[in-house]
């Protein structure tokens, strides 16, 4: 199976929260990140998480990891529309071949 | 901005043509990587370089090639166009080879095989 896999899509309303999921198999990684990337562009790095954290909180971003479950999380508050993206979990961990998953699009209703 | 860049942007080529990409790195970083985004799908890694030498590679053909200058710019080739190369060719830098290392990604460049 996918060494990555999270949830292909995700609609919410202007205003309301958006919890992004993300699961992984490799677990040796020092950091796991999340990308985003808006239509037509290039990944853009949004934040990361030590792997030694559960919580990280940036601004309106936070994610949460449960390494014994092996799973990512990131959640936006107050979700603008400017927040509909494609959303990617990284996890490098050892695998050189940096496999990425089929990434989240997101979709903010006005 | 990252400070990673590459051109061109956009790019319309024939079916047999080839094509090269070009990617500057952020300052400061050795490590070049390049990934092949088709629509709808995430990026799947073609080839890593450090330090000049590649230094992994994913599983695309061999008409899929590459270069690192000295200064640690880079170049993507590929030889024989198909029409499903068309997709966003992403260059990222990072500090370091391989592992537990952000990368930095440039826009991409848009390529159509027609």
């Amino acid at each position: 199976g996918e060494d990555v896999e999270q949830s292909l899509f995700l609609s919410v309303r202007e205003g309301d929260s958006s919890v992004i999921n993300c699961t992984y198999t490799d677990s040796s990684s020092t950091y796991l990140y999340w990308y985003k990337q808006e239509p037509g562009a290039g990944l853009q790095l949004l934040t990361y998480i030590f792997s030694n954290m559960d919580m990280k909180q940036d601004q309106r971003l936070t994610v949460l990891l449960n390494k014994k479950d092996k799973h990512l999380s990131l959640r936006i508050a107050d979700t603008q529309t400017g927040d509909s993206a494609i959303y990617f979990c990284y996890n490098a961990g050892n695998n050189r071949k940096l496999i990425w998953g089929l990434g989240t699009s997101l979709a903010v209703n006005p | 901005e990252t400070g990673v860049t590459q051109s061109p942007t956009h790019l319309i080529k024939t079916r047999g043509q080839q094509v090269t990409l070009r990617c500057s790195s952020q300052s400061g970083h050795n490590t070049v990587s390049w990934y092949q985004q088709a629509l709808g799908q995430g990026p799947q890694f073609i080839f890593q370089y450090y330090r000049e030498e590649e230094n992994g590679r994913g599983n695309f053909p061999p008409r899929f090639s590459g270069l690192q200058f000295p200064n640690y710019s880079s170049e993507l080739n590929v030889n024989a166009l198909e029409l499903d190369d068309s997709a966003l060719y992403l260059c990222a830098s990072s500090r370091e080879q391989g592992v537990n290392t952000e990368a930095f990604f440039g826009q991409g460049t848009r390529l159509t095989v027609v």
